[in-house]
């Protein structure tokens, strides 16, 4: 079935330091790749997206590139910053019998990051 | 701005009282949805709507059943809740079949 898997958290990291989250996913054909992230005390919200292999979203200073051959979807930042501090999920859209889409998340990864 | 609220934050109710969690979004969004986020599991999906008394079973739907009487509100019913049922319940919204959703700040229930 359709799945994603995410690194184990929490990652603790100090301010400008560089971020990878890792993703890799299950599914049939090439679902679109989601990231999310949920800042304290908030629903969570869109962070980037990518619906096709080799496509690389990004977003306030964060990339994931779609790589199909390793069936993953890696988050990464250069230089993060005490703000970047939140949980952070990656997912895959599939859709229902009846047309309907439907996203899996994976577990969700806690970043802390210390000045 | 797109706005999805829930009608409340935390909430602490007994086993076996009937309980209505409510999410209304300003957006005029056809498809609405229910998910129950645990440590370790994630978000999963309890139930969608996508149309005015239209719904469908997500993963978990046992225990809860949904009713969506006007297009811009979702309620979520636990019939008789159960300890099992202490979770952080998140609600969202999109406007079409293929776009992104857009989420509540989520309600903290916790059933003694």
């Amino acid at each position: 079935g359709n799945s994603v898997t995410q690194m184990e958290g929490p990652v603790t990291l100090s301010e400008e330091a560089f971020l990878t989250i890792n993703c890799t996913y299950t599914a049939t054909g090439y679902p679109s790749l989601f990231w999310y992230v949920q800042y304290p005390g908030e629903g969570l919200q869109l962070l980037l997206k990518a619906t096709k292999a080799d496509d690389k979203g990004s977003n306030k200073g964060f990339e994931a590139t779609y790589r199909k051959e390793t069936t993953s979807f890696h988050l990464e930042k250069g230089s993060v910053q005490v703000s970047d501090s939140a949980v952070y999920f990656c997912a895959l859209r599939r859709f229902t019998n009846t047309g309907f889409q439907k996203l899996v998340f994976g577990t969700g990864t806690r970043l802390l990051v210390s000045p | 701005d797109v706005k999805v609220t829930q009608s409340s934050r935390y909430l602490v109710k007994r086993t076996g009282e009937k309980v209505f969690l409510e999410c209304v979004q300003d957006m005029d969004h056809e498809n609405m949805f229910w998910y129950r986020q645990d440590p370790g599991l994630g978000l999963r999906l309890i139930y969608f709507s996508y149309d005015v008394k239209m719904k469908e079973k997500g993963d978990i739907p046992e225990g809860y059943s949904v009713s969506r009487e006007k297009k811009e509100r979702f309620s979520l019913i636990l019939e008789s809740a159960s300890t099992n049922q202490t979770s952080m319940y998140l609600c969202a919204s999109t406007p079409e079949r293929y776009n992104e959703q857009f989420f509540g700040p989520g309600t903290r229930l916790t059933v003694l």
